[in-house]
């Protein structure tokens, strides 16, 4: 597609629910990142991944959790058992190839909501 | 662990005011520092990458410079218009662990008609 692309742009849930958040990141790049901003503050890393190598999850705030990435494409980020401290914009950036001097495209975000 | 500052966190201009952003990093080890704009409710949009072995980047009515050794970015925009109005931010992109963007909070530029 022409850009990244994230689904749901709004989502409200329940604590204690599961969510899924999806990221289609630009055709051709390999490069594909999460990162999590909370009402007035900074954009936070969740996780990477480039190809097929394994990706880095260091950044996921718990093992609530996790995001799988099929095909070397589409990514989807889970979070079980909401809590109301996960509500947050989740962004998503991909890049060509992950090289350091490639400029990052973000996606609109998800706003994420938990009642 | 590379620390980023932004200041001011806002700023309120009239229309075709210069005005300068300031970026501020802890750890000058960096490959390069992008800026980036965010509009309400949606994503950031890359205004401009500069490298470490760069001074300057212009993009039009912008113009970044680095000093990576004092851990500094500026981020000029001549003769501001209402539509510049929206939340700026660095990130620099450190050599420990290139792919992770440290971003700033911001700053949110309001430039009145």
């Amino acid at each position: 597609g022409a850009g990244v692309s994230q689904s749901p742009s709004n989502k409200v849930t329940e604590k204690g629910k599961d969510v899924e958040l999806r990221c289609d990141p630009i055709s051709g790049h390999t490069a594909l990142y999460w990162y999590r901003q909370s009402l007035g503050q900074g954009l936070e890393f969740l996780i990477y991944f480039q190809g097929n190598s394994a990706p880095d999850k260091s950044g996921l705030p718990s093992d609530r959790f996790s995001a799988e990435r099929t095909g070397g494409s589409v990514s989807t980020l889970t979070i079980q058992r909401t809590q109301q401290e996960d509500s947050a914009v989740y962004l998503c950036a991909s890049s060509t190839q992950g090289s350091h001097n490639e400029k990052l495209f973000f996606g609109s975000g998800t706003q994420l909501s938990v009642l | 662990k590379q620390e980023v500052t932004q200041i001011p966190a806002a700023l309120s201009v009239p229309e075709g005011e210069n005005l300068v952003l300031n970026c501020s990093f802890t750890d000058s080890a960096i490959y390069n520092l992008q800026w980036f704009r965010q509009d309400p409710g949606k994503g950031l949009t890359s205004l401009l990458l500069i490298q470490s072995s760069q001074r300057e980047q212009t993009s039009g009515r912008l113009n970044a410079s680095l000093d990576k050794s004092s851990g500094r970015s500026t981020l000029y925009i001549a003769a501001s218009q209402p539509g510049d109005s929206a939340t700026y931010l660095c990130a620099p992109r450190s050599m420990d662990s290139s792919y992770k963007l440290i971003f700033g909070s911001g700053t949110r530029l309001l430039v009145r008609p």
